[in-house]
């Protein structure tokens, strides 16, 4: 069974930093695209990054480009987002994905809240 | 970029309603449009690729239809189950989402 849990999420101030991690099992992480996205409250989903099986080819969405960097660690089958300098506009619930076939999302985590407030 | 349209934003049915909703590219996008379903408080989960492939698993109520830039995704007999969200993505250049489609009990 594939699964997708995503951690790291809370309470930051504007101007602070976070750190989203993505373990997974059940599917072959270092062979597969993944990607992050997220869903502010009440509203539809965004592609926010996403980065290729060994890590040289990373993508970010315009709005959050300098602030927020996507790795990934294939010994322990985890993905990770950096995210520095955050917005309140940034306020959203953040999901990881396994992104195949050039951006289809087939299996998502549960996402992880990330609230920006003073 | 292109931007992706969902019509209705709402649509209230019955179970056993036949429902459609329909997703407008601002350009083509050849087959390469996706449909996901997502319940309050959980993930989406993928329903359709290639506007009209079938995921594994999924009801054979659900089917989807469309090319270029006009879309659709059809539910045959709406059951209890099928009252959700209902996102159309396109992943021809960037990953652009709809606004999404609820689909509640009429």
């Amino acid at each position: 069974e594939v699964q997708l849990v995503e951690s790291g999420g809370g309470l930051v101030q504007p101007g602070g930093s976070l750190r989203l991690s993505c373990t997974t099992s059940g599917f072959t992480f270092k062979n597969s695209w993944m990607s992050w996205l997220r869903q502010a409250p009440g509203q539809g989903l965004e592609w926010v990054a996403n980065i290729n099986a060994d890590g040289s080819d990373k993508s970010v969405m315009d709005s959050v480009e300098g602030r927020f960097t996507i790795s990934r660690d294939n010994t322990k089958d985890s993905l990770y987002l950096q995210m520095i300098s955050l917005r309140a506009e940034d306020t959203a619930v953040y999901y990881c994905a396994r992104d195949v076939k050039g951006g289809i999302f087939d299996n998502w985590g549960q996402g992880t809240m990330v609230t920006v407030s003073s | 970029d292109i931007q992706m349209t969902q019509s209705p934003s709402t649509l209230s049915a019955s179970v056993g309603d036949r429902v459609t909703i329909t997703c407008r590219a601002s350009q083509s996008i050849s087959d390469r449009l996706a449909w996901y379903q997502q319940k309050p408080g959980k993930a989406p989960k993928l329903l359709i690729q290639r506007a009209s492939s079938l995921e594994s698993g999924v009801p054979s109520r659900f089917s989807g239809g469309g090319s270029g830039t006009e879309f659709t995704l059809t539910i045959s007999s709406l059951q209890p189950d099928d009252f959700a969200t209902y996102y159309c993505q396109q992943y021809n250049t960037y990953k652009m989402f709809g606004q999404g489609t609820k689909v509640e009990i009429k």
